[in-house]
């Protein structure tokens, strides 16, 4: 299972973009990228997942260079509402029973 | 739709007592999983089921035993609970096992004395 590595903690400001970077050096042909939010006292939350190039959704953006070493969350235009820990999840589709989160980045919002 | 539902939210057992927590799931999914997070830290697999009628060990099984129930229905139980078994547990389900889509329940949060 290839390894991540996120910075633990990050803080922002309302109203600003913020990108989450994790690095997955030995991420292998058949992993897909998966990134997950987590409120405290609640269980983590789907995001965005991708493969290659650039994802978009309601939510998040995800970005991943064409050799897939390192992957960006970008979250648009932050509110408070956004503090929380992101966790970046790289496996296979049939590994999935053996998926390992890790501690997460830390994103702290101020107003 | 209710989702994950996990119960109870919160426990206190004494050392060397037992229980059992409940998940169920209403969104037809095939493959359920139960998770610890210890503070600070990530979420640890226990214990998998990829379909009903099967389990099998995630990271760290020591302790704990599983039954999927049927479909919606998946139980941890703790047999004889330590105070290293204090964490949060997640339940989390995927319609199938290669989906990482997980849906979460809010957890249970327990301590061991």
């Amino acid at each position: 299972l290839a390894k991540t590595t996120q910075p633990i903690s990050m803080d922002s400001y309302e109203g600003q973009e913020v990108n989450i970077t994790c690095s997955h050096n030995n991420i292998a042909t058949n992993d897909y990228i998966t990134w997950y939010q987590q409120f405290p006292s609640q269980g983590p939350r789907f995001i965005i997942q991708g493969y290659k190039t650039k994802v978009t959704n309601e939510v998040a953006s995800l970005f991943i260079p064409a050799d897939r070493k390192s992957s960006t969350l970008s979250l648009p235009r932050v509110s408070l509402s956004d503090t929380a820990v992101y966790y970046c999840l790289v496996a296979a589709y049939s590994s999935a029973s053996k998926i390992i989160f890790g501690s997460g980045t830390r994103l702290s919002i101020r107003p | 739709n209710a989702g994950v539902t996990q119960t109870p939210k919160f426990q206190v057992l004494k050392t060397g007592q037992s229980m059992t927590l409940q998940c169920a799931q209403d969104m037809n999914h095939n493959s359920m999983y139960w998770y610890r997070q210890d503070p600070g830290m990530g979420l640890r697999l226990i214990y998998y089921s990829a379909s009903e009628g099967t389990t099998d060990k995630g990271e760290v099984p020591n302790g704990y035993n599983v039954s999927r129930l049927n479909k919606r229905e998946f139980s941890l139980r703790l047999e004889s609970a330590a105070p290293s078994q204090t964490s949060v547990y997640f339940c989390a389900s995927t319609k199938d096992r290669g989906d990482y889509g997980y849906t979460f329940g809010s957890g249970t949060r327990l301590t061991v004395v």
